[in-house]
């Protein structure tokens, strides 16, 4: 079965950092880009963070960038959000998606994400 | 960035009817559009790719069309477990999402 499993989340600070993880079976993870998504709690889906099958292109919402790293262990299957300089505007749930394919660039697959709270 | 915006923010439908939703975007996106079902405390589910491909198991009552600009998902009959949130996404250049439309039972 092809799956996506996210863990790391959980309260912290502002100010504060955590790291996400999400542990991709079923399907060959090194040939697929992967994404994280968030969603603050009642409002819509953001895009966070993008990463290409070998981590040669990687992307970030402006409003993430500089503080938030995306990165991926292929070897172990598994995609990374490390978060510093926390706000309270981080406070969401955070998804890993995969992306389809050549001819599917949406993402086909989602997992079913991890709460992130950052509060004092 | 572009700029998607969903209508209307709230749809309500009796089951056996139709929905239309609507999606446009700031500039044109060629044919790179997806719409995604959310339902409660679940990850969204991809629907419908490429503007007006279903994805993988997505009965045949879901439809997509539109390019460019102007997007348009149609659920031909309404059925209970239709009742959500659906989001539409461009991922013409990287990616951004609509703020959603409820999709609620009249």
């Amino acid at each position: 079965e092809v799956q996506l499993v996210e863990s790391g989340g959980g309260l912290v600070k502002p100010g504060g950092s955590l790291r996400l993880s999400c542990a991709a079976s079923g399907f060959t993870f090194s040939s697929y880009s992967m994404n994280w998504v968030r969603q603050a709690p009642g409002k819509g889906l953001e895009w966070v963070s993008s990463i290409s099958s070998s981590s040669s292109y990687i992307y970030y919402a402006d409003s993430v960038k500089g503080r938030f790293t995306i990165s991926r262990d292929n070897a172990k299957n598994s995609l990374y959000l490390q978060m510093n300089s926390l706000r309270a505007e981080d406070t969401a749930v955070y998804y890993c998606a995969r992306v389809g394919g050549s001819y599917l660039l949406a993402f086909d697959i989602w997992g079913q994400g991890t709460m992130v709270t950052v509060s004092s | 960035e572009i700029v998607m915006t969903q209508s209307p923010a709230t749809l309500s439908v009796s089951p056996g009817e139709r929905a239309t939703l609507s999606c446009r975007a700031s500039q044109s996106v060629s044919s790179n559009l997806a719409w995604y079902q959310q339902k409660p405390g679940q990850a969204p589910r991809l629907l419908i790719y490429g503007a007006s491909t279903r994805a993988t198991g997505i009965p045949a009552r879901f439809s997509g069309s539109g390019s460019g600009t102007e997007f348009t998902l149609t659920i031909s009959s309404l059925q209970s477990e239709d009742f959500a949130v659906y989001y539409c996404q461009q991922y013409n250049n990287r990616y951004t999402f609509g703020q959603g439309t409820k999709l609620e039972i009249k």
